[in-house]
């Protein structure tokens, strides 16, 4: 069964500085990952996703995340935060071999960004 | 906007009521994803649709029921209502969901209140 462990219910980083939000998966198949975002009163937005290709994937807003096997990792970086960033932030996983392709979610993390 | 709709957007009910919750996917999308938000849960998946017929059913409970319908909209039935049931209420559709990895688009919910 797959899984996803999300590190830190709440992030607190200053504007301007890095944001790290961290992910680890646990599948008994190569997975595809993904980041989504959700803003306050709204659905989620896919932030960037890994499918086997690069293992450093770019996102958009200036996110990416990092694909690590051996650590079983798929960490969430921006170099500069930003106030809009704020927002709570989803690591989820899929294992597409199965047929079919729900997502399996992590608790979130909330990213507060002080000015 | 992603393109998914939902309503209603706010929904207040007595327990042991029985709600529907609508979802209308994207233009050509053919699945249905319908996942549940719950403060003490998180995010969860509850059931699949494609093109009219269940494809894999998560931690949905038998009260619950849904149905996608020919014109691809769906529907999510929720009866017996409990006060735990009370949260949102997300629906995604993607393209296919047939073994090949395509992106969901979330719809903004139906926030569902049991008192």
């Amino acid at each position: 069964a797959q899984s996803v462990t999300q590190l830190g219910s709440h992030v607190s980083v200053s504007e301007g500085a890095l944001v790290l939000l961290r992910c680890n998966y646990s599948s008994s198949v190569p997975p595809y990952l993904f980041w989504y975002v959700q803003y306050p009163n709204q659905g989620l937005q896919l932030l960037l996703k890994y499918t086997s290709a690069a293992t450093l994937v770019k996102g958009i807003n200036g996110f990416e995340a990092e694909f690590k096997k051996s650590e079983t990792s798929f960490h969430l970086t921006k170099p500069s935060a930003h106030m809009s960033d704020a927002a709570e932030y989803f690591c989820a996983v899929s294992e597409v071999y199965s047929g079919n392709t729900p997502l399996v979610f992590g608790k979130g993390t909330r990213l507060s960004v002080i000015a | 906007d992603s393109g998914v709709t939902q309503t209603p957007k706010h929904l207040i009910t007595a327990t042991g009521q029985r709600v529907t919750l609508r979802c209308s996917p994207r233009s050509g999308d053919l699945s249905v994803y319908w996942y549940q938000q719950s403060l003490d849960q998180g995010l969860q998946f509850l059931i699949h649709y494609y093109n009219g017929e269940e494809r894999a059913k998560g931690n949905i409970l038998e009260r619950f029921s849904a149905q996608q319908f020919p014109d691809l909209h769906s529907e999510l039935n929720l009866s017996s209502l409990e006060l735990g049931d009370s949260a949102l209420y997300f629906c995604a559709s993607s393209v296919l969901g047939t073994g090949t990895w395509n992106e969901q688009f979330f719809g903004p919910g139906t926030r569902l209140t049991v008192l």
